[in-house]
């Protein structure tokens, strides 16, 4: 039940770009992508519903593929600040708060 | 506005004990879910809470119990605490309006059974 992310980590220089898939083989309602700073709590980055929409904060694209059931996040132009773990979580229905996330992709970013 | 805030936030109990983390909400979110990090197993949903009842909740065991308040602050115990419930336990709010997508997590108790 718990999706899978790939690739579990990925160093970078500044200003390279780089895809965090994530994949369920269950039916989803929606996607959501997180990122934690070493030692601080998850923050949100970007929710992708069933049907195409999107709401998110940052400047991160990603998409939402349903038949495939595979969400990929896009890091472009990468900046020191994006460094962290990030997480995508998947709900089965829309009134739950119950997020079943994945093991996290380990992102550095080097100057 | 104030965030999520968790207390406490380091705990050290030995096996056997029992403990209890609480978690006081954004303002005006009465959803709250409870999640246990830990370098192996990931972020695990514990269970939710909205409106003082259990609306969802996770694969533990029944030694993991919860409870919120009408002012929709949460609290969560373990007991009988094993070596294995040594993590990062982070709690989350969300409203139920029209942002209701995005939870908002505290800085998490750390918790650490010797």
């Amino acid at each position: 039940q718990q999706p899978v992310q790939s690739p579990q980590a990925v160093i970078l220089r500044e200003g390279e770009d780089a895809v965090i898939n994530c994949s369920s083989s269950k039916a989803l309602y929606s996607v959501h992508w997180y990122r934690q700073k070493h030692g601080e709590a998850p923050v949100f980055l970007m929710i992708l519903l069933k049907g195409g929409e999107q709401k998110g904060h940052e400047k991160i694209s990603a998409s939402f593929n349903e038949k495939k059931q595979q969400s990929s996040l896009y890091l472009t132009a990468s900046q020191l600040s994006y460094s962290g773990t990030y997480f995508c979580g998947l709900k089965g229905s829309s009134n739950t708060g119950k997020l079943i996330f994945g093991q996290g992709t380990t992102l550095q970013v080097k100057p | 506005k104030a965030g999520v805030t968790q207390t406490p936030r380091y705990l050290i109990k030995t096996r056997g004990q029992q403990v209890t983390l609480s978690c006081s909400p954004i303002s005006g979110h009465r959803s709250v879910s409870w999640y246990q990090q830990t370098p192996g197993q990931g972020l695990q949903f514990l269970f939710e809470y909205f409106s003082e009842t259990q609306r969802n909740k996770g694969n533990f065991p029944g030694r993991f119990s919860g409870r919120q308040f009408s002012n929709s602050r949460s609290e969560m115990n373990v007991s009988t605490l094993e070596l294995g419930d040594s993590a990062l336990y982070l709690c989350a709010s969300r409203t139920e309006g029209r942002q209701q997508w995005e939870q908002f997590f505290g800085p998490g108790t750390r918790l650490t059974v010797l």
